[in-house]
């Protein structure tokens, strides 16, 4: 059973903190590995992929990969109240497969 | 910017009736996958589907559920005699290219109510 684990939170960081958001999974064949966001209610939205080890930027979101600790994480700089959302880490194994997705990370920004 | 036009946003039904999701995928990809996400739970692989074959499947997706791209344009659903257990957040997505980089754009989903 492949697996995608993150803690469900939730994670409550003041307004203008950096927030970090982990995300493990189990099967070491995987070779793509995406953040959603998903708002109450509503549908995954990308924010970020990732598919080398180190570190990817895009503007206050950076994600880490390292393959040998099968990890991966999303850290979101400067938080904004309107970060406050879950979020989904997501793994794929193949070629045109399915996205295996963790339980989510509910993010609370406070003012 | 493209996106994944999924219809109805609601859809209630008696259990036992049959149901079909609709999905319009970005124009120009080729793989399409249904999930489902019931409330409070995960975000859960249904099927993917490409050049008019299911290409993957889970076991949630027994013989009750059925897809179907009827035109080049719609991506279907169907589920067939609901059960209470079936009501759930079925989203849509779609990618342009089937590699192990492919992004899936996902749609706004279709909220199942079983009665």
């Amino acid at each position: 059973q492949k697996e995608v684990e993150q803690n469900s939170g939730p994670l409550s960081v003041p307004e203008g903190a950096i927030a970090s958001l982990n995300c493990t999974y189990s099967d070491r064949g995987s070779q793509s590995f995406f953040w959603y966001r998903q708002y109450s209610g509503k549908s995954p939205e990308l924010i970020m992929s990732i598919y080398s080890n180190g570190d990817k930027e895009d503007g206050r979101f950076t994600a880490q990969l390292n393959k040998a600790s099968q990890y991966v994480s999303l850290l979101i700089r400067d938080s904004q109240p309107s970060d406050s959302a879950t979020y989904l880490c997501a793994v794929n194994t193949g070629t045109a497969s399915k996205l295996t997705f963790g339980t989510g990370t509910r993010l609370q920004v406070t003012l | 910017e493209p996106e994944v036009t999924q219809t109805p946003s609601h859809q209630v039904t008696q259990m036992g009736q049959e149901v079909i999701l609709r999905c319009v995928p970005i124009s120009n990809h080729l793989y399409f996958y249904w999930y489902r996400q019931i409330l409070g739970q995960k975000v859960e692989f249904l099927v993917s589907f490409y050049n008019n074959e299911i290409s993957e499947k889970s076991e949630i997706f027994d013989d009750q559920f059925s897809v179907e791209r009827p035109d080049g344009s719609n991506f279907t659903l169907k589920i067939r005699s609901t059960k209470l257990e079936d009501s759930a957040m079925y989203f849509c997505a779609s990618s342009e290219i089937g590699t192990a980089k492919n992004i899936q754009y996902f749609g706004a989903g279709t909220r199942l109510s079983v009665l």
